[in-house]
């Protein structure tokens, strides 16, 4: 099976970086997803991990480490939109499983 | 990038009811779509996979009987709930992919609001 842990709530200020951590443990791995959902609204895709390392698009970056079990979504300069839930999803042998997401609120 | 829509956006029924929820890729051909439920404040939960022309994978928990999954062509899966019942209430998303990776990235559709009265 896949269990995903990953911070209930989080808080950050306007212009501020935030990290937000995500460990599994998992039979199979294929991959790494962090995607961010509004409120009623769908997720949408945010990032891709399957080797260790970082990956760095525009204001949000996110690292893997096969070894440790462990990902991490980091934001940079912090806006008002970015308030959300992100949620970590681990690819295994079929399926993504999703983590609880992470309710992160931004204010000004 | 892809776009998957979901048709109705919202719906209420009464309970005893069935209740049908397409999913549809726009603009692009998807090898498996998924069905995933949403409680409030919860995660979302993979209730089936399907592939075009061949019967739904379900989840552990996931009754094939009372979710009704057809795949029939490359852009379209719906989903129906049958005889829904108010514990049925809740956002059900799809998503589609384009291959058969587990790297390729799902596209989820805007969700559908079910609430059973």
């Amino acid at each position: 099976g896949q269990n995903i842990d990953q911070p209930t709530e989080m808080t950050a200020t306007e212009g501020a970086i935030v990290q937000i951590n995500c460990t599994y443990q998992t039979s199979g791995f294929n991959g790494l997803f962090w995607y961010q959902q509004h409120a009623g609204e769908a997720p949408t895709f945010l990032s891709y991990n399957v080797l260790d390392g970082l990956e760095e698009k525009g204001r949000f970056s996110s690292f893997l480490s096969r070894s440790k079990g462990y990902s991490y979504l980091l934001l940079k300069e912090l806006q008002m939109k970015d308030s959300a839930s992100y949620l970590c999803a681990v690819t295994g042998y079929s399926t993504l499983t999703f983590g609880k997401g992470t309710m992160l609120l931004v204010s000004p | 990038g892809a776009v998957v829509s979901q048709h109705p956006s919202w719906v209420i029924c009464k309970s005893g009811t069935s209740v049908k929820i397409e999913c549809r890729s726009l603009d692009f051909q998807a090898t498996t779509m998924f069905w995933y439920r949403q409680f409030p404040k919860q995660s979302l939960m993979l209730m089936a996979t399907s592939n075009e022309g061949s019967k739904a994978t379900y989840e552990q928990g996931v009754e094939k009987d009372k979710f009704l999954i057809n795949h029939a062509s490359l852009t379209l899966s719906t989903l129906t709930v049958t005889s829904a019942h108010p514990e049925d209430s809740s956002f059900y998303i799809c998503s589609a992919r384009i291959g058969l990776s587990m790297g390729n990235e799902q596209f989820f559709g805007p969700g559908t609001r079910l609430t059973v009265l």
